[in-house]
């Protein structure tokens, strides 16, 4: 298995909601990572998790909250976001960064 | 700290015509260097990437890049473009200076191929 699986595809959510993205991957991979990408931009870092422990943290506002309860999976949890966090959110997982990345094929998040 | 510029937020090509899209990086250590690609509402694929290896690499779908150090550069060719080559392409340099795990990317080049 080849392939990081991010879940849900879209999503549309108020900004009282609570709502969890979740990826998985099973390649074994040490390493996890969610990105977001706004229209026509780069993927912007968001939080980087090594071996199941958060290791990096881009400044991003407590509304994410990573979580990675085990190897294979990533979740992101969302609370009372802005009409401005609406983006594509991605996940990605690798051995090591230098190896490259194995991209999910995100989830496309409106809010509200 | 390290960064990725990108010349051409825009190429357009004929089908069939050679592919050339451009990057240069700025480091102070020798760079880990990536090109993706996008397709529409999918997530970004691995095209190749350089290790300090050797300076041509070769990737997937005809792709290739070569690192030239003088120039610090890091362009992205094909001999003959295809339409199905359609897609924004990002150059991605690892920071190596703070965390190999951190890949910090370009602003992208959307590649339009016409037929």
């Amino acid at each position: 298995d080849t392939e990081v699986t991010q879940t849900p595809k879209h999503l549309v959510m108020g900004m009282t909601n609570k709502k969890s993205l979740k990826c998985e991957q099973h390649m074994g991979h040490r390493a996890m990572y969610w990105y977001k990408q706004k229209a026509k931009k780069p993927p912007e870092l968001m939080f980087v998790y090594s071996y199941e422990k958060l290791s990096i943290n881009e400044s991003v506002p407590s509304r994410f909250s990573p979580e990675c309860p085990n190897s294979s999976l990533l979740n992101l949890h969302l609370h009372a976001l802005q009409p401005e966090d609406s983006a594509l959110y991605l996940c990605a997982s690798s051995q090591l960064g230098v190896y490259g990345y194995t991209f999910g094929s995100g989830t496309r998040l409106t809010v509200v | 700290a390290q960064s990725v510029t990108q010349l051409g937020s825009h190429v357009s090509v004929s089908e069939g015509a050679l592919v050339l899209l451009r990057c240069n990086y700025s480091s102070s250590v020798p760079p880990y260097l990536f090109w993706y690609v996008q397709y529409p509402n999918q997530g970004l694929q691995l095209l190749l990437k350089y290790t300090s290896a050797a300076t041509l690499v070769k990737g997937i779908n005809g792709f290739e890049a070569e690192f030239k150090k003088s120039e610090t550069s890091f362009h992205l060719t094909k001999p003959s473009a295809h339409m199905s080559d359609a897609a924004e392409y990002f150059c991605a340099v690892s920071d190596r200076e703070t965390s190999y795990d951190k890949v910090i990317f370009g602003p992208g080049t959307s590649l339009s191929v016409i037929p």
